[in-house]
């Protein structure tokens, strides 16, 4: 079984529909992250968590929210999805302590927003 | 801020050649550097990590170095297959929070 699973792989919505993206993870790490990739841009950081009260702002955070509902969940929420918001998005995991931090990724979701 | 460049942005080589891919980075002030592999449409393997107080890491045919004086590392991929396809990544993780990554190297090997 898959260490860090996300959920939908794929999905196609609309312009101005709320879409949420899961990330399950059962490495018992206690940070994650997600990430999303586009093509030339590499991949950048949306948002990330040390732990369940802790939520934090990454590179490019606008027009999305998460939520971490327990150690072992992390959502992403789209409120209103814009076209520009087409990419591959990836959840990541860590553990500071235990694996120096070493980050390990989910499959990767892909979404298009038409 | 820190800022993490791969070159070249391709490279293709025949079966059996020894090669080596190139990640640079603007800040030394890193915690650690990890290199992955991506197949297309894929998620990332980790393929090796280097604590900023380590030289280097090998893990089989893959050799990583790192010089943190110089903001340079370097992956090295000895007798390359065709299996060896797809795109590496570097990343550098500042202050042991998330990945900075660059934009990768993508390499295909011929048989």
């Amino acid at each position: 079984d898959a260490d860090v699973t996300q959920t939908p792989r794929n999905r196609i919505t609309k312009t101005g529909k709320r879409i949420m993206l899961e990330c399950s993870q059962t490495k018992g790490h206690d940070r994650m992250y997600w990430y999303r990739q586009d093509p030339g841009l590499g991949l950048r950081l949306i948002y990330y968590s040390f732990d369940v009260k802790d939520i934090n702002k990454g590179e490019i955070s606008d027009g999305y929210s998460v939520s971490r509902q327990a150690q072992a969940k992390f959502s992403l929420s789209l409120e209103s999805a814009i076209p520009n918001q087409t990419a591959l998005y990836f959840c990541a995991t860590s553990d500071l302590v235990s694996a120096y931090n070493e980050q390990f990724f989910g499959p990767g979701t892909r979404l298009t927003v038409l | 801020k820190q800022e993490v460049t791969q070159i070249p942005a391709a490279l293709s080589v025949p079966e059996g050649e020894n090669l080596v891919l190139n990640c640079s980075f603007t800040d030394s002030a890193i915690y650690n550097l990890q290199w992955f592999r991506q197949d297309p449409g894929k998620g990332l393997t980790s393929l090796l990590l280097i604590q900023s107080s380590q030289r280097e890491q090998t893990s089989g045919r893959l050799n990583a170095s790192l010089d943190k004086s110089s903001g340079r590392s370097t992956l090295y991929i000895a007798a390359s297959q065709p299996g060896d396809s797809a795109t590496y990544l570097c990343a550098v993780n500042q202050a042991g929070t998330a990945l900075i990554f660059g934009k990768g190297t993508t390499l295909s090997v011929s048989s």
